[in-house]
């Protein structure tokens, strides 16, 4: 059975630093992409980019460009999000996904609910 | 890379069908056959209903289908249950980074 188990729901302050983890199990992960997206509170679903296990190639959205740092640790079959420093506008859950069929991201992790409040 | 155009809402009462459109442009939707559908409950991560424009993973219901025109795709839901009550999102690849829809509301009445 494939799975994506994520990483804890964190609280931070503004200018804090955050890596949140997803953990694949059930499947090759080092041969399949991971997709990250973001959902803001009541908002609707957003790509922010994709980390590619074999080379560690990363893709990032244009909003999310130098904004967070995909990586993957593939002898733990364990991909990161990261940002530098936290802003309230971060607050939101943020989803992993796999990319175990050509084109698109069918396993998905549970989510992280990352809140950034002073 | 702009978020793909779907309806904020859709509504039907139960046994009836329900299409949600996702308008993108040639540069996604009208160029790549990898466009996708999820369902997203309240509190919950989304699940993959419709992949490949129109085919169907393992354990999704056949009342579930997928279609595509030009740079138009659609998800039609028939026969209408309480449990398809769900938020809605089209993706589609659009050449090294996908993008998702706006989302649709789908309401059984």
């Amino acid at each position: 059975e494939v799975q994506l188990v994520q990483s804890g729901a964190e609280v931070k302050k503004p200018g804090d630093s955050l890596k949140i983890s997803c953990k694949g199990s059930g499947y090759s992960f080092s041969m399949n992409w991971i997709g990250w997206a973001r959902q803001m509170p009541g908002k609707g679903l957003e790509w922010m980019g994709f980390v590619n296990p074999v080379d560690s190639e990363t893709r990032y959205s244009p909003s999310f460009q130098g904004q967070v740092t995909f990586s993957t640790d593939n002898s733990i079959n364990t991909a990161y999000l990261q940002w530098r420093s936290l802003e309230a506008s971060d607050t939101a859950m943020y989803y992993c996904a796999a990319h175990t069929t050509d084109g698109v991201f069918d396993y998905w992790g549970q989510g992280t609910l990352v809140t950034v409040s002073p | 890379h702009s978020a793909l155009t779907q309806p904020p809402s859709a509504s039907g009462s139960p046994g009836q069908s329900v299409a949600i459109s996702c308008t993108g442009t040639s540069r996604d939707v009208g160029a790549y056959k990898y466009v996708s559908w999820y369902q997203q409950h309240p509190g919950k991560a989304p699940k993959l209903m419709i992949y490949d424009v129109n085919k169907r993973p393992s354990g999704v219901p056949d009342r579930f289908s997928g279609s595509k025109s030009g740079n138009t795709a659609s998800l039609t839901v028939s026969g209408l249950q309480a449990e398809d009550e769900a938020d809605y999102y089209c993706s589609s690849y659009a050449g090294s980074l996908h993008v998702f829809g706006t989302g649709t509301k789908v309401t059984v009445l």
